[in-house]
């Protein structure tokens, strides 16, 4: 079954700096990849996919995220963190080939300083 | 706009009562999800169900059931609640096909006590 690895469960930022935040699979390439992202007190919300389209994969709020078969990676990045950012970060793969049933990382905080 | 709810954002019950949580989405999804959310350990899943009437155990089961008699609607229930069952519960619904990538839809949760 696959896996997601997120390091750093807090990640701590200035307002403008550039945001980037880790996330690594197990095993074979999966045919999706998955960011969420949880503002506080409420539900998940999807930031974006990977659906094997693309390597570069935009989402919502100026987030990105770049898939790498070599280094089994898919981190998100943002260039310049806005208050607004501070949140929880979770990153998803189906638990096994293309299964419906996701297996979530373990979440990164995301600190934004003034 | 699609929706998920829950049908409590806050709850405090006592040790030993018989808990309900209600989940109904508007999507016309096939899979529903019951997960929990602790500081430090992400999202576990508790159950999950692909059509009315099915039910599959997730990864922590133990404690907890589920109904589900309408597409819409997914109960979770503790039969006997305790302490450590005190926590965040997310429900999620997604399609089973067409969907690309199952992405998941969550409600907003509910935030759970029990004294």
């Amino acid at each position: 079954a696959q896996s997601v690895t997120q390091l750093g469960s807090h990640v701590s930022v200035s307002e403008g700096a550039l945001v980037l935040l880790r996330c690594n699979y197990s095993s074979s390439v999966p045919p999706y990849l998955f960011w969420y992202v949880q503002y506080p007190n409420q539900g998940l919300q999807l930031l974006l996919k990977y659906t094997s389209a693309a390597t570069l994969v935009k989402g919502i709020n100026g987030f990105e995220a770049e898939f790498k078969k070599s280094e089994t990676s898919f981190h998100l990045t943002k260039p310049s963190a806005h208050m607004r950012d501070a949140a929880e970060y979770f990153c998803a793969v189906p638990l096994s080939g293309g299964s419906y049933i996701p297996t979530f990382g373990r979440g990164t905080s995301l600190i934004v300083h003034p | 706009d699609v929706k998920v709810t829950q049908s409590s954002r806050y709850l405090v019950k006592r040790t030993g009562e018989k808990v309900f949580l209600e989940c109904v989405q508007d999507m016309d999804h096939e899979n529903m999800f019951w997960y929990r959310q602790d500081p430090g350990l992400g999202l576990r899943l508790i159950y999950f169900s692909y059509d009315v009437k099915m039910k599959e155990k997730g990864d922590i089961p133990e404690g907890y059931s589920v109904s589900r008699e309408k597409k819409e609607r997914f109960s979770l229930i503790l039969e006997s609640a305790s302490t450590n069952q005190t926590s965040m519960y997310l429900c999620a619904s997604s399609p089973s096909r067409g969907g690309v990538g199952y992405e998941q839809f969550f409600g907003p949760g509910t935030r759970l006590t029990v004294l």
